[in-house]
């Protein structure tokens, strides 16, 4: 079974700063890892994901995401953050092979501050 | 193409009724899945499906039902509502389970409240 640790529930970061999430995960498997971002009132979106290749992944809206085996970590991240940054973000692994859906970490808040 | 549908997009419930919410997909996608989002605990998967007419249970099935009778409807039922009920409730859709190029689309979420 896989499992997914964020491990900050909130981050605050002033605008312009740069900003890391962090996710770690679990499995004795290999995975596809993403992140996920919810903007208020909204549906989940797909970030960026990594699938193989380049352990350093671009996404949208300036994020990217680097992939470490080793210390089985995918944290995320942005060298500067506008105010619509503001958001949930959730990363997720789904294994390579199998029949088992996403598994989703409990998401980190990140409120940007004018 | 308006993606993943749900509906209602509010409701309010008295403790003991039942109703079903609705999710609908336009992009031909074998999978689908239901969640419940509540504060401090992430997304929670209730129940999925990999393919039409099958159906799986997921991590907090109880007090749930389930039917795929269609490739793009995924309804999810509530036999008897109780206030641990009161969450927001997402749709989402994808290829496949198991593809590699997989992502799955969200719904815009239904909140429903149970008193």
């Amino acid at each position: 079974a896989q499992s997914v640790t964020q491990l900050d529930s909130q981050v605050p970061v002033f605008e312009e700063a740069p900003v890391e999430l962090r996710c770690n995960y679990s499995s004795s498997v290999s995975v596809y890892l993403f992140w996920y971002v919810q903007y208020p009132n909204q549906g989940l979106q797909l970030l960026l994901k990594y699938l193989s290749g380049s352990t350093l992944v671009k996404g949208i809206n300036g994020f990217e995401a680097e992939f470490n085996k080793s210390q089985t970590s995918f944290h995320l991240r942005k060298p500067s953050v506008h105010i619509s940054d503001t958001a949930e973000y959730f990363c997720a692994v789904i294994p390579f092979s199998g029949n088992t859906p996403l598994v989703f970490g409990k998401g980190t808040r990140l409120s940007v501050i004018a | 193409n308006a993606g993943v549908t749900q509906t209602p997009k509010f409701q309010v419930l008295k403790t003991g009724q039942s109703m079903t919410l609705q999710c609908a997909q336009d992009m031909n996608h074998n999978s689908m899945y239901w969640y419940r989002q509540d504060p401090g605990m992430g997304l929670r998967l209730i129940y999925y499906s990999a393919s039409e007419g099958t159906t799986d249970k997921g991590e907090v099935p109880d007090g749930y039902n389930v039917s795929r009778l269609k490739k793009q409807n995924f309804l999810l039922g509530l036999e008897s509502a109780a206030p641990s009920q009161t969450s927001v409730y997402f749709c989402a859709s994808s290829s496949s389970l198991t593809s590699a190029s997989y992502e799955q689309y969200f719904g815009p979420g239904t909140r429903l409240t149970v008193t």
